[in-house]
């Protein structure tokens, strides 16, 4: 059973668009929501972090949208540039501690083209 | 300085022997975890270590044993390897309270022949 639902499974956009990736969640227990970025051969690495008693978090040109009532969260991504191009993960993780483990969604692949 | 790291970072082996994979990390975090992610980049919980202790074993073949011998290091020894296991194996690190970031490691890729 996967918790958290990642779509597209893949994105390709103009140098210069919003790319957007959408995450779906089950666990009304989930507290934290992570998204994270990863380029071939590396390991992932934290972009940006949500909780959900606020509904946007920017962080540069990352955004987070998060509609609790319908429980999904999104990452934009603004002025994308070439060098955005890997595979972003949404992830959530439940508890009051940081002990918990990750949940991720299956990842986008995100190409930005010149 | 590398925060969380993991050696080696490519492992070829046949099928039936036995492999370990080590991570250390320079964060003074509490919590230690290994992921797999598979051929289709799915990234998934295996274990889980709070301050030398397992806290989370997901469902896990036994022969993957992990093995914190400080709050340091987390490695993971797989016993008997099948042709199933090639995948990347990362591991991460948190810590309990406060920030609940989880740095990976840089990954191994480990491949069965």
């Amino acid at each position: 059973q996967q918790q958290v639902k990642q779509s597209p499974q893949s994105l390709i956009v103009q140098k210069g668009g919003i790319p957007i990736i959408n995450c779906a969640y089950e666990n009304t227990a989930f507290d934290y929501f992570p998204w994270y970025q990863q380029f071939p051969g590396k390991g992932p690495a934290l972009l940006i972090a949500i909780r959900p008693d606020v509904s946007e978090k920017k962080e540069g040109r990352f955004t987070i949208s998060f509609n609790k009532s319908a429980k999904q969260f999104s990452l934009h991504i603004m002025d994308s540039q070439p060098g955005d191009s890997a595979t972003y993960f949404c992830a959530a993780s439940m508890g009051r501690s940081g002990n918990t483990p990750l949940v991720f969604g299956k990842g986008t692949r995100l190409s930005v083209i010149a | 300085d590398t925060a969380v790291s993991q050696t080696p970072k490519y492992l070829v082996t046949q099928m039936g022997n036995d492999k370990s994979i080590k991570c250390e990390q320079n964060l003074g975090h509490d919590t230690m975890y290994w992921y797999k992610q598979d051929s289709k980049k799915f990234l998934k919980i295996m274990f889980s270590y709070n301050n030398k202790e397992l806290i989370i074993n997901e469902t896990v073949p036994n022969r993957f044993s992990p093995k914190s011998p400080d709050k340091a290091h987390l490695n993971l020894h797989i016993n008997s390897l099948e042709l199933g296991d090639s995948a990347v194996y990362f591991c991460a690190s948190s810590q309990v309270t406060g920030r609940y970031e989880q740095y990976f490691g840089p990954g191994t890729r480990l491949t069965v022949t």
